[in-house]
């Protein structure tokens, strides 16, 4: 079955440290994206990418990364710079990445900090 | 001022009962309008997607996109226990990149 597949699906993180949230899709949709979700606060855009090499900033990038290597891979880094990283991260992906089509999400990965 | 606003909810109803929820926007170049489910500690799924104006119809599922007043609905017929989940509108431009969604309002249908 194809999907999109995000890990893991709890993360937990000390202070100062960079943690890297996996997700593969196997769609061969152009364009994937990852979100952030706090309660009641909806979805918020971090990072997207439309092609291979090539990302934009969202609303909310600031203390995180991201790298497109290949088609099927998109990993977000969350670094120490991120104050709050406590959240619940999706990642989608859709066809071409023109904002017309609907996006197709992982089951997420809840990030926590001890 | 957010771009889509959503009805906050929550909102619970009693099984059978006809659900009403609610986005506006303030974008008028936004012609691609979604809504998506999402249950607990799960990914959101696409249940509607509609193009410009007008009303799509899928089993118990219609949407309705307004144009001229800015105003998206979704109305769920004969509600069933199972779609008690938090709905998601999301909306987008031609050729924007990306969408906008709307915070989401939580839905329980009681038995």
């Amino acid at each position: 079955d194809g999907g999109i597949t995000q890990s893991p699906k709890y993360l937990f993180r000390k202070e100062g440290q960079n943690v890297t949230l996996s997700c593969e899709q196997n769609l061969n949709h152009d364009a994937m994206y990852w979100y952030r979700q706090d309660p009641g606060q909806g979805l918020r855009l971090i990072y997207y990418s439309q092609i291979v090499n090539d990302f934009q900033k969202g609303d909310i990038a600031e203390g995180y990364s991201v790298s497109r290597e290949k088609k099927e891979s998109f990993p977000l880094t969350v670094t120490s710079a991120q104050k709050n990283p406590t959240a619940f991260y999706l990642c989608a992906s859709s066809i071409l990445g023109l904002g017309d089509q609907p996006q197709h999400f992982g089951d997420g990965t809840r990030l926590s900090i001890l | 001022q957010k771009e889509v606003e959503q009805d906050p909810g929550p909102l619970s109803v009693p099984e059978g009962a006809i659900v009403s929820l609610n986005c506006t926007y303030s974008n008028s170049a936004f012609q691609y309008f979604m809504w998506y489910r999402q249950y607990s500690r799960k990914g959101p799924e696409l249940l509607m997607y509609t193009y410009s104006s007008g009303n799509k119809e899928d089993g118990r599922f219609t949407a309705q996109v307004d144009k001229s007043s800015k105003y998206i609905s979704l109305f769920i017929r004969d509600s069933q226990p199972s779609d008690s989940a938090t709905y998601l509108c999301a909306m987008s431009a031609n050729n924007a990149g990306k969408s906008t969604f709307g915070d989401g309002t939580t839905l329980t249908v009681k038995p």
